[in-house]
């Protein structure tokens, strides 16, 4: 079957940076992704890993290790604004899945 | 392009009633997807549309849920009857299959209480 697991909440400093983690079980593994939720509103896409390493996007960075099933989300300069659910979801052949969400609270 | 767009935003009915969400895709997207959303559960995949037809539905519930995609631009999750339980945000959203269904563009959602 297919599993993630994440942490389920985060809090940080604004100005800082923040590590959200993501391990995953799934067979077929084709990709990791990361969307972003605030409160009220709908998933939002964030990024993609296929390969190893890390991608960047401006403030926000996301890794994948595909030997070790791991992943993560790697948010600089954090603002207010980005006091968010932050989810992982990992695609197969099959499917999509989404992990529960971690949610991160950041404090002035 | 407007989004996905969800209809109706916001549903308050009685157990027992019929209830039907509505959706449409971003144009030119061939995958859609149509999730559930509670505190207790997360966000749970319910069924997967691709070129219109269903390809995985085993997150359906139950049989009391069924869902169509009659075209490419339209889609319907149908509840009948529906049950306190089922209260919950639904959420619809297309993708582009040939780039990878990873990036996944979501509606506003439906807010649905079932009294």
């Amino acid at each position: 079957g297919q599993s993630l697991e994440q942490p389920s909440e985060v809090t940080a400093v604004e100005g800082a940076i923040v590590q959200i983690n993501c391990t995953y079980q799934t067979s077929g593994f084709y990709g990791l992704s990361w969307y972003q939720q605030h409160d009220g509103g709908a998933p939002t896409f964030l990024s993609y890993n296929a390969l190893d390493g890390l991608e960047e996007t401006g403030r926000f960075s996301s890794f994948l290790s595909r030997s070790d099933s791991y992943g993560y989300l790697l948010l600089q300069e954090l603002q207010m604004k980005d006091s968010a659910s932050y989810f992982c979801a990992v695609s197969s052949a099959s499917k999509i899945i989404f992990g529960s969400g971690t949610r991160l609270s950041i404090r002035p | 392009d407007a989004g996905v767009i969800q209809s109706p935003r916001h549903e308050v009915t009685e157990m027992g009633q019929e209830v039907t969400l509505r959706c449409k895709p971003i144009s030119g997207h061939n995958s859609l997807f149509w999730y559930r959303q509670t505190m207790m559960r997360g966000l749970e995949l319910l069924i997967y549309f691709n070129n219109n037809v269903p390809i995985d539905d085993s997150g359906m519930p139950e049989d009391r849920f069924s869902a169509k995609m009659p075209n490419a631009s339209f889609s319907t999750l149908k509840i009948q009857p529906s049950e306190p339980r089922d209260s919950a945000v639904y959420f619809c959203a297309s993708s582009y299959k040939s780039t990878g269904d990873y990036e996944q563009y979501f509606g506003p959602g439906t807010r649905l209480t079932v009294t």
